[in-house]
Parts: structure tokens; sequence; C-alpha cells
């Protein structure tokens, strides 16, 4: 069965600072990997996705993710966090031939001014 | 181009009372969802529509749930009777046609806010 796991369920940056939020996923086939962010009482919105190809995915609002099959990673960066950055991110995976989006519990970013 | 529209945003009822939500996706858009989103949780698929073709409701709890495309477009997700474990996020999403495999962008709804008393 497939599964992600976010580490860590809230995260606090400073403005400025790389902001790092970490998934692994769980899948017996290759993947689709996604991630999306919710502001407060919006609807999810999708930042990047990973389906093949190249490993570095970029996304809107200056955030990319890498997927690494060896680790079974695809963990989510900014080089500088923002105050807009602030939101709710959730990691989501797709086997290859299925429909079912399957979500992590989601990471909660603060940024500190 | 609108995106997703649910409506109520914010619903508060008693336990034991009916609810229903709607959903009118993106034009053109055959594929329909419904999902759960606990409080701390991400998204958990109820039901997935393809037109008018309820294709997945594995997840729908079918004692109390139930849910309608009747034309292909808009959406009704009921609860009756709703109860206290029912308060939650409902979201709906929209994606194009997936029958033929691979992968549509999935577009969400703001959701709407459920609070049984």
């Amino acid at each position: 069965a497939q599964s992600v796991t976010q580490l860590g369920s809230h995260v606090s940056v400073s403005e400025g600072a790389l902001v790092l939020l970490r998934c692994n996923y769980s899948s017996s086939v290759p993947p689709y990997l996604f991630w999306y962010v919710q502001y407060p009482n919006q609807g999810l919105q999708l930042l990047l996705k990973y389906t093949t190809g190249a490993t570095l995915v970029k996304g809107i609002n200056g955030f990319e993710a890498e997927f690494k099959k060896s680790e079974t990673s695809f963990h989510l960066t900014k080089p500088s966090a923002h105050m807009s950055d602030a939101a709710e991110y959730f990691c989501a995976v797709i086997h290859t031939g299925g429909f079912k989006t399957i979500f992590g519990a989601g990471t909660r970013l603060f940024v500190k001014a | 181009e609108a995106g997703v529209v649910q409506s109520p945003r914010y619903k508060i009822i008693e336990k034991k009372q009916p609810v229903a939500f709607w959903c009118n996706p993106i034009s053109g858009h055959n594929t329909l969802y419904w999902y759960l989103q606990n409080l701390g949780q991400g998204p958990e698929l109820l039901i997935r529509y393809e037109n008018e073709e309820a294709v997945d409701d594995s997840q729908l709890p079918k004692d109390r749930f139930s849910a309608e495309r009747l034309k292909g477009v808009d959406s009704t997700l009921k609860i009756q009777p709703a109860e206290l474990g029912d308060s939650a996020v409902y979201l709906c999403a929209s994606s194009k046609d997936t029958r033929a495999g691979g992968y549509n962008e999935q577009f969400f709804g703001p959701g709407t806010r459920l609070t049984v008393l």
C-alpha cells in the first residue's frame, strides 16, 4: 500500500532563511509525486509535480523539489523564505497507472520576521 | 476562467440533522472528486466521478453518506444523519478526463467547513 510521510507537523524559519520540508513515500511502482500548498480557508493549490524526466522539479513561488528514488524522498525547498510562504504544505503520491492521490498529513510552515 | 465553486463555505448543524454540500467543477472537467479533510490531516478521497459515473466510492461511508452527479457536471454530497465525528472540511476537486490513464492536475475548491454540535 502506498503511504506518504511528512517529517514535522510544524516548521518555523526566519524570513530569508532556507525552507526545507521533508517528504518520504512508499510505493511499489514508480510514482507521480506532488507538493500542494493550502492557505487558510482555501483549497489546495499545486506547487509542483514530478511525473517523469528530470528529477529536480521547479514550481511556483520559487519552490523546487528533488525526486530521489534511492531514498524514496521528495523534499521541498526554497532558498529564501518570505512571509507570504506561511501556509500548510502537503506532499502527495499517485502510482503510475492509478488514479487515487494519497496525501501526507501536512506540514505547517511558519515564517518569522 | 472560474475555479471550482463550493457552497456553502460554512455550515453548523446539530447531530442527527441532514446536511448537503454542492460543487460546481471547472467547465470541461469530466472528473470530479470529493475529499474529507480532518483537522491537521491531509485530504482523503471519498468518491471520484467520471462524468456521471461513480468509479471509486470505496471510501464513502454508505450508511450515512451519499453523492450524486446526475448530469455529469454539478455534484452534491449528503450526510444523513450527521454525527459529531463528521465535523471536518469537505473539499471538491475536478480534473480533465482521467480514464485514459496518466495524470491530470486536480483543481480544488475552497471547501465547506462543517461543524456538528
